[in-house]
């Protein structure tokens, strides 16, 4: 069975500091895993995906995530956050099968 | 390349009426999905297809039935409307089984439907 969990169900930074957002996933085989984005009111936006290739996947807008096998986790991350960087992340993991899960979601926070 | 388009956007109704949420893609994707948030979630698997014909149950189907005659469309009906079922609809697609495939997910826009 496959299962996402994101360690916070939100986080507020300053504008011009770093961001992470975590992530740990269980999953019985060899994950492909996803960060998304979604503003308010908007639809769903792939920001990156993992799917077996460099552990370093870097995305749009200056996000970038890390597979770590050993840990099982897939945080996100942003050297400097921006105002329009305030919205919900979705952390999604999928397996070899059909079903795909989402985590409950981080809302990130941006402070002037 | 549209993608993967819902409609309605909104939509009102009333305790126990029916209605269907359209979902089409031109992508030629073989799995579609639809899913459900609810406010301050994340979201909730209801019904999948991996391809013309075939269905089946996701976390949270009760309430709705799908059908796959095409592999474009996969509408999602509501039968006797419940205001538990006061929801945002996102519908989704993916290409599997392909090298160049990737499993990108790609989503509608979604449908914000209340029942009152």
């Amino acid at each position: 069975a496959q299962s996402v969990t994101q360690l916070d169900s939100h986080v507020s930074v300053s504008e011009g500091t770093p961001v992470l957002l975590r992530c740990n996933y269980s999953s019985s085989y060899s994950p492909s895993l996803f960060w998304y984005v979604q503003h308010p009111n908007k639809g769903l936006q792939l920001l990156l995906k993992y799917t077996s290739a460099a552990t370093l996947v870097k995305g749009i807008n200056g996000f970038e995530a890390e597979f770590k096998k050993s840990e099982t986790s897939f945080h996100l991350t942003k050297p400097s956050a921006h105002m329009s960087d305030a919205a919900e992340y979705f952390c999604v993991v999928s397996d070899r099968g059909f079903k795909t899960i989402f985590g409950a979601g981080t809302r990130l926070f941006v402070k002037a | 390349n549209a993608g993967v388009t819902q409609t309605p956007k909104f939509r009102i109704l009333k305790i126990g009426q029916s209605m269907t949420l359209q979902c089409t893609q031109d992508m030629n994707h073989n799995y579609m999905y639809w899913y459900r948030q609810d406010p301050g979630m994340g979201l909730k698997l209801i019904y999948y297809s991996v391809g013309a014909g075939i269905t089946d149950k996701g976390e949270v189907p009760n309430g709705y039935n799908v059908s796959r005659s095409t592999t474009e469309d996969f509408p999602l009906r509501l039968e006797l409307a419940a205001p538990s079922q006061t929801s945002v609809y996102f519908c989704a697609s993916r290409l599997i089984g392909t090298p160049s495939s990737g499993n990108t997910i790609y989503f509608g826009e979604g449908s914000w439907l209340t029942v009152v």
